[in-house]
């Protein structure tokens, strides 16, 4: 069936770059995006790549895409402590319904 | 602004009471969606609409019904309250526009069942 994986847990250190990895199984996925929670708060639309596309930059952004390995990325350049939150990787599977992943806990340590 | 607005932000209910939660959105989409969020696991789907009048399940509908009579409101209904809908629960709205599919939060719901 469709899933989505992400690794659950990221430590990286201010200033650094930050890179979170997303695989997937739907290989008719229109759509991949990336959305940021932070504590208490509801999903937060990121940057979203069309599936066509293998890179997209925007500011302190790069997703990429590997559809040959089902394999999206995503790099926060210049990690901020305002960065700390849960990053969830998401696909449009079958019928337009999002797939989820489990989320990434990204932390930055001063 | 407002976008997606979900109310109550918090609730606490006892075993086997019932309550509504509400969705609304002004950005006349016409798919919604209702997201149960568990600590540490990602989302999953209760009930979606495509339309007014128009409703199906999700992953994990059980416990919960939904109703669209508007564009702009989708309710939630929790029937008989269980411990095992304690959870958070979002609503989203779906942009399909030319060259875009997103779908938008609102803030959340965080229910207790006790």
């Amino acid at each position: 069936g469709e899933d989505v994986e992400q690794s659950l847990f990221l430590s990286v250190r201010e200033g650094d770059s930050s890179v979170i990895n997303c695989t997937y199984t739907d290989s008719s996925s229109t759509y991949l995006y990336w959305y940021k929670q932070e504590p208490g708060a509801g999903l937060q639309l990121l940057t979203y790549i069309f599936s066509n596309m293998d890179m997209k930059q925007d500011q302190r952004l790069t997703v990429l895409l590997n559809k040959k390995d089902k394999h999206l990325s995503l790099r926060i350049a210049d990690t901020q402590t305002g960065d700390s939150a849960i990053y969830f990787c998401a696909e449009t599977g079958n019928n337009r319904k999002l797939i989820w992943g489990l989320g990434t806990s990204l932390a930055v340590n001063p | 602004n407002a976008g997606v607005t979900q109310t109550p932000k918090f609730r606490i209910l006892k075993i086997g009471q019932s309550m509504t939660l509400q969705c609304a959105q002004d950005m006349n989409h016409n798919y919604m969606y209702w997201y149960r969020q568990d600590p540490g696991m990602g989302l999953k789907l209760i009930y979606y609409s495509v339309g007014a009048g128009i409703t199906d399940k999700g992953e994990v509908p059980n416990g919960y019904n939904v109703s669209r009579s508007t564009t702009e409101d989708f309710p939630l209904r929790l029937e008989l309250a269980a411990p095992s809908q304690t959870s958070v629960y979002f609503c989203a709205s779906r942009d399909r526009g030319t060259g875009k599919d997103i779908q938008y939060f609102g803030a959340g719901t965080r229910l207790s069942v006790l």
